[in-house]
């Protein structure tokens, strides 16, 4: 079975652009959070969803957003992109969401340099 | 507000020697999940192990092993019989509530020496 997906792996954009990330879950797999993880702040919750909808949001400003489409596959958008955006983006999928102990994998993560 | 707290910035172990990993966390769920995750230098995050706080029982995988202590909430991390595949960073995280949220410490670096 094919593991988590994100493309693309790889963006450099400039102050004031937005940019989309894409994330592929696991076969099957119907919950998709993502996290952001910098070197000062280390790994932060940003979202949650499961079955389209956002069950879950982390501490960041209305710039980031994300949606969830019916075959699963997440997008998260970031919008007027500040230098502190530059991170590894991580998107996990897990079978389900909410209290379960099913187990979260994770992408090979969006590197996103902002100059 | 949970919290998970990696005390060892940085630690460092000779091949085919036993480390411990630290990780303390805070939390006023009575239901919840810990993991160890690991980040060698690809960046890939892969699931080391898992426990369920209502298991007394500690977690092994392999040369993997846990020492949960539910009162003390603390959940170390144990690598025996270490490989040089091993170095990487290791990210303690807590699962609770009526959330999929993992909340990450800050990690330990391991560097497993030859």
């Amino acid at each position: 079975k094919a593991g988590v997906t994100q493309t693309p792996r790889y963006l450099i954009k400039t102050r004031g652009q937005q940019v989309t990330l894409s994330c592929s879950p696991i076969s099957g797999h119907r919950s998709v959070s993502w996290y952001q993880q910098t070197p000062g702040q280390g790994l932060q919750f940003l979202f949650e969803y499961f079955s389209e909808t956002q069950r879950n949001k982390g501490n960041f400003p209305g710039r980031f957003s994300g949606r969830q489409f019916s075959n699963s596959r997440s997008e998260m958008n970031v919008s007027t992109l500040e230098l502190g955006d530059s991170a590894l983006y991580l998107c996990a999928s897990s079978l389900r969401g909410g209290p379960s102990s099913y187990e979260q994998y994770f992408g090979p993560g969006t590197r996103l340099t902002v100059t | 507000a949970q919290t998970v707290t990696q005390s060892q910035p940085e630690m460092s172990v000779q091949e085919a020697e036993t480390v411990t990993l630290s990780c303390t966390y805070d939390t006023s769920e009575n239901n919840y999940y810990l993991f160890w995750y690991k980040q060698p230098p690809s960046r890939q995050m892969i699931l080391v192990i898992r426990q369920e706080a209502y298991k007394q029982q500690n977690a092994t995988e392999n040369r993997f092993s846990v020492n949960f202590q539910k009162a003390a909430k603390s959940f170390s991390l144990k690598i025996s019989d270490s490989q040089l595949g091993d170095t990487a960073m290791y990210f303690c995280a807590f699962r609770g509530g009526a959330t999929n949220k993992l909340i990450f410490g800050t990690g330990t670096l391991l560097a497993v020496q030859p």
